[in-house]
């Protein structure tokens, strides 16, 4: 069972925009701006999409973002493409010895 | 541009040990933190430990304290991570991730390629 909760599968079409939420406690989300977001395709290592919450590295396209609210991060990706199929894990800076924890990834399907 | 290489696939019996490298190329290694990541197959991600190479020392997830090693090598910029007792259930693709910042809680910005490692008698 992952620290952080989030939901097993969402779906969109191409150009509908989708959010994917991830949900944790005071002890971390709630607690710290550092919640990254990484997207993983099918045998491939992640690769990070968000930062500090709502940060986009250089060359993430903008359709990308990323918010929090209380204990519950979200990620929101716009004008969804096929190439956004992937799976989308959330993480986060926790106060306990294990300084960082995953949510339990989200599979992103395009219809 | 900073980049992670990780040594190649393993199997393993249960009980015995694996050692996991990863060198880092395009940046200036001892400042950055890296952590060890791994991944069951089908399963999401898990923080195994980590280290910051210009202080030595190394931070372990709970689960892992006893049964993980995290060292770095300045001279040669590698991270390794060796896992000890193993069972089939450390079966999985172990990746290694530099946060840039030199802090744990912030992002991995970059990630290694992965090493899958099996366990099986």
């Amino acid at each position: 069972q992952s620290a952080l909760t989030q939901p097993a599968s969402v779906s969109g079409s191409p150009g509908q925009s989708i959010t994917i939420s991830c949900t944790g406690t005071s002890s971390d989300v709630g607690g710290y701006n550092y919640v990254s977001w990484y997207q993983q395709h099918p045998g491939k290592a992640p690769k990070l999409m968000i930062y500090e919450v709502s940060n986009r590295p250089s060359g993430v396209p903008d359709r990308f973002s990323g918010s929090k609210s209380g204990n519950t991060a979200s990620l929101t990706i716009s004008g969804l493409q096929a190439e956004d199929e992937a799976d989308y894990y959330c993480s986060s800076y926790t106060s306990s010895s294990t300084l960082v924890v995953f949510g339990g990834g989200t599979k992103l399907t395009v219809l | 541009q900073v980049q992670l290489v990780q040594s190649g696939a393993e199997v393993k019996k249960p009980g015995s040990s694996v050692k996991v490298s990863c060198k880092a190329s395009g940046g200036t290694f001892s400042s950055y933190a890296i952590s060890w990541v791994r991944q069951a197959p089908g399963q999401g991600l898990e923080w195994m430990g980590g280290i910051i190479p210009i202080f030595g020392t190394a931070n372990y997830a709970q689960k892992f304290q006893g049964r993980v090693t995290i060292t770095a090598d300045e001279s040669t910029s590698t991270a390794y991570m060796e896992l000890s007792s193993l069972r089939s259930e450390d079966t999985a693709v172990y990746y290694c991730g530099a946060h840039l910042t030199g802090y744990f809680y912030d992002a991995f910005d970059i990630w290694g390629q992965g090493t899958m490692v099996t366990v099986s008698s």
